[in-house]
């Protein structure tokens, strides 16, 4: 049973265009998020988190929006660069725990 | 600044022998956490330490595998009697502790160790 999902394994946009990647989970106990980006043979870097007090967190290129209601989340990468090509994945975890629950990633291919 | 370190980068075992993992925190971080990666899934997480206790171990197979993070010295995450399985990239990350600011629950990731069994 997936707690935090990740429905779109591959995603393609043009360079300069937006991307889109999304994260649902299912455990509401879930408060604090939070977005790595992977490249092959490397660990996974941390890009962003929000809290579940916020519905939104920017930095730079990168934007999350949190839907608690839908429990729903979404990075958002403007404008999208061929080095954002990478694995990107959601983690989440209940009362600011350690204990982070990864989804299956979601692979980004940004097209010159 | 060093980052997270880990070693071996590779590690090849044959099935029943010892596998040996070690994983190096951040400077200033006193949290580390061991994950795995099966091909084609996302990370599961297996132990959660801080020096000398063993938090969560809810990911943690029952048997064969076992985690320490002593006062000295590295993390070691020890997987005895390796079975064909236990192929993985093992990834261990540290924070510096835990609280409602984030930079307190920002998990910085080693290299990984690929792991393969024979």
């Amino acid at each position: 049973d997936q707690q935090v999902k990740q429905n779109s394994p591959s995603l393609s946009v043009q360079e300069g265009r937006i991307s889109i990647l999304n994260c649902d989970y299912t455990n509401s106990m879930f408060d604090y998020f939070l977005w790595y980006k992977k490249y092959p043979a490397e660990g996974p870097t941390f890009l962003i988190s929000i809290s579940s007090i916020k519905d939104k967190n920017e930095d730079g290129r990168f934007t999350v929006f949190l839907n608690k209601s839908a429990k729903h989340l979404s990075l958002h990468i403007v404008p999208s660069q061929p080095g954002d090509s990478a694995v990107y994945f959601c983690a989440a975890s209940a009362n600011y725990g350690q204990n982070f629950v990864f989804g299956p990633g979601t692979r980004l291919s940004v097209l010159p | 600044n060093a980052g997270v370190m880990q070693n071996p980068r590779h590690l090849v075992r044959r099935r029943g022998q010892e596998a040996r993992l070690r994983c190096s925190p951040m400077k200033g971080h006193s949290h580390v956490y061991w994950y795995r990666q099966l091909p084609e899934e996302g990370l599961k997480f297996m132990v959660y330490l801080q020096k000398e206790n063993i938090i969560d171990e809810s990911g943690m197979p029952k048997e064969r595998f076992s985690a320490e993070f002593p006062k000295e010295g590295p993390s070691i995450l020890r997987i005895q009697q390796v079975v064909r399985g236990d192929s993985a990239a093992y990834f261990c990350a540290s924070s510096r502790g835990q609280g409602p600011q984030s930079s307190y629950n920002e998990q910085f990731f080693g290299p990984g160790t690929r792991l393969t069994v024979l």
